[in-house]
């Protein structure tokens, strides 16, 4: 079956525009993560959701970051007035349940570079 | 605070020199430990699932141990495509998953 998936790849923004970035996870997977990857280091956790709920927002790094999830499926990453400190890649992952120790399926990534 | 230690940062063996990696934790509650590969550019790749300590699991090359502090990958005759970067992660209940920085390893022909 399918896999995660993201879009786009690549991302080049002018500092201060507002970005879009969309995960369409493994279908029937109820729960939905956002990660942020800068170069060589580790995974960031953004945000979760269960369904189209997001329990826990402590994760995104200020109020120009929003997310929002559809339909238990597709979900949107949005980052307003870009800086370059947002500069990293965008990691996508889905899980059958959140709340119960499940492996994580990964998509490839959204790389965005804010010039 | 819950937290995850990755040692060491980086790996460099020759083929077939077996070696270990290492993923330590302190956590409230752990209710899985989690072994990813990550190649260059591309999203994390599951490989194992711990759930106790005393627990082992084995895949090719791989294999995971875990006791009630840490965990360890266990590379056995590495081979050049087992260069990557292996991340560590635990599942404390909740939601939350905590990664640790990755060990990157690279293997030598």
């Amino acid at each position: 079956g399918a896999g995660v998936s993201q879009s786009p790849s690549n991302k080049v923004t002018e500092k201060g525009k507002d970005v879009e970035l969309r995960c369409d996870p493994i279908s029937g997977h109820t729960a939905l993560y956002w990660y942020r990857q800068s170069l060589g280091q580790g995974l960031e956790f953004l945000i979760y959701f269960q369904g189209n709920s997001a329990p826990d927002k402590s994760g995104l790094p200020s109020d120009r970051f929003s997310a929002e999830r559809t339909g238990g499926s597709v979900s949107t990453l949005t980052i307003q007035r870009t800086q370059q400190e947002d500069s990293a890649v965008y990691l996508c992952a889905s899980s059958p349940s959140g709340t119960e120790p499940y492996e994580q399926y990964f998509g490839p990534g959204t790389r965005l570079t804010v010039t | 605070e819950d937290q995850v230690t990755q040692s060491p940062e980086a790996l460099r063996l020759q083929e077939g020199e077996s070696s270990s990696l290492n993923c330590s934790y302190t956590v409230s509650g752990l209710r899985g430990l989690f072994w990813y590969r990550q190649d260059p550019g591309k999203g994390p790749e599951f490989l194992f699932t711990l759930y106790s300590a005393g627990e082992e699991k084995e895949k090719e090359r791989l294999k995971a141990t875990l006791t009630k502090k840490e965990s360890f990958l266990h590379i056995t005759a590495p081979k050049p495509e087992d260069s990557a970067t292996y991340l560590c992660a635990v599942h404390t209940g909740g939601f939350k998953t905590i990664f640790g920085a990755g060990t990157r390893l690279f293997v030598k022909a």
